[in-house]
């Protein structure tokens, strides 16, 4: 079964740093998604993107983040300017469409620590 | 906006007991209903949803739930419980955001199945 794939597995990085989180969604799909979640806590949502643009955002997506869609298979995170409080897993979902009636497939995550 | 409730941190059964894992939504419209389950280090993995239809949904690894529109609940139930299924779950509610579908998790709840 096709899997979305995320690198890497374990991000660590110093405060004020910027860090690049990867995904490769599943081939077919069109609708990509960033969700974190904070150690003990829920998943959040972050940010949708749809035909190479942001579709909607967070309060949590504010200017430090962006994502881009590079080439046909990469779909990125990059934090620009680190804080100790982005410190969490981030997860990539896929998604075949955006009504909802297709479930969002997620990644393993990458677990992110700022230093 | 959309929201779930998972009002149990924590649920703990015999394996080969039945186990039940709450949800209760809130939603404006007709309301698109997730779950999903995360193991240790994993991702999130989607077990079944809700969108039309059947109130009894079936899903993975012989997960069901029941759909109760006048209760707004959600439930994950399971008629037999093994000690593999011990993970962590989230009930999830689609939620329209600028017309693209993301999801809005509950804060989940950890199932511990005793052998």
């Amino acid at each position: 079964e096709p899997e979305v794939t995320q690198t890497p597995s374990h991000q660590v990085t110093q405060m004020g740093q910027e860090v690049i989180l990867r995904c490769v969604p599943i081939s077919n799909h069109l609708y990509f998604y960033w969700y974190r979640q904070i150690l003990g806590q829920k998943v959040e949502f972050l940010v949708s993107f749809y035909n190479n643009e942001i579709s909607e955002k967070s309060e949590i997506f504010d200017d430090q983040f962006s994502v881009e869609r590079p080439d046909g298979s990469n779909f990125t995170l990059k934090i620009r300017s680190t804080k100790l409080e982005d410190s969490a897993m981030y997860f990539c979902a896929s998604s075949e469409d955006q009504v909802g009636n297709q479930p969002q497939h997620f990644g393993d995550g990458t677990r992110l620590s700022i230093l | 906006a959309q929201s779930v409730a998972q009002p149990e941190d924590q649920v703990n059964v015999a394996e080969g007991n039945p186990l039940t894992v709450k949800c209760t939504y809130s939603v404006s419209g007709n309301p698109y209903l997730f779950w999903y389950v995360q193991y240790p280090n994993r991702g999130l993995q989607f077990l079944l949803k809700y969108i039309t239809g059947d109130n009894l949904v079936k899903g993975s690894y012989g997960f069901e739930a029941e759909f109760n529109k006048s209760q707004t609940s959600f439930h994950l139930k399971k008629p037999s419980a093994l000690v593999s299924d011990s993970a962590l779950y989230f009930c999830a509610v689609r939620d329209i955001r600028a017309g693209y579908s993301t999801l809005t998790f509950g804060k989940g709840t950890m199932l511990l199945v005793s052998p």
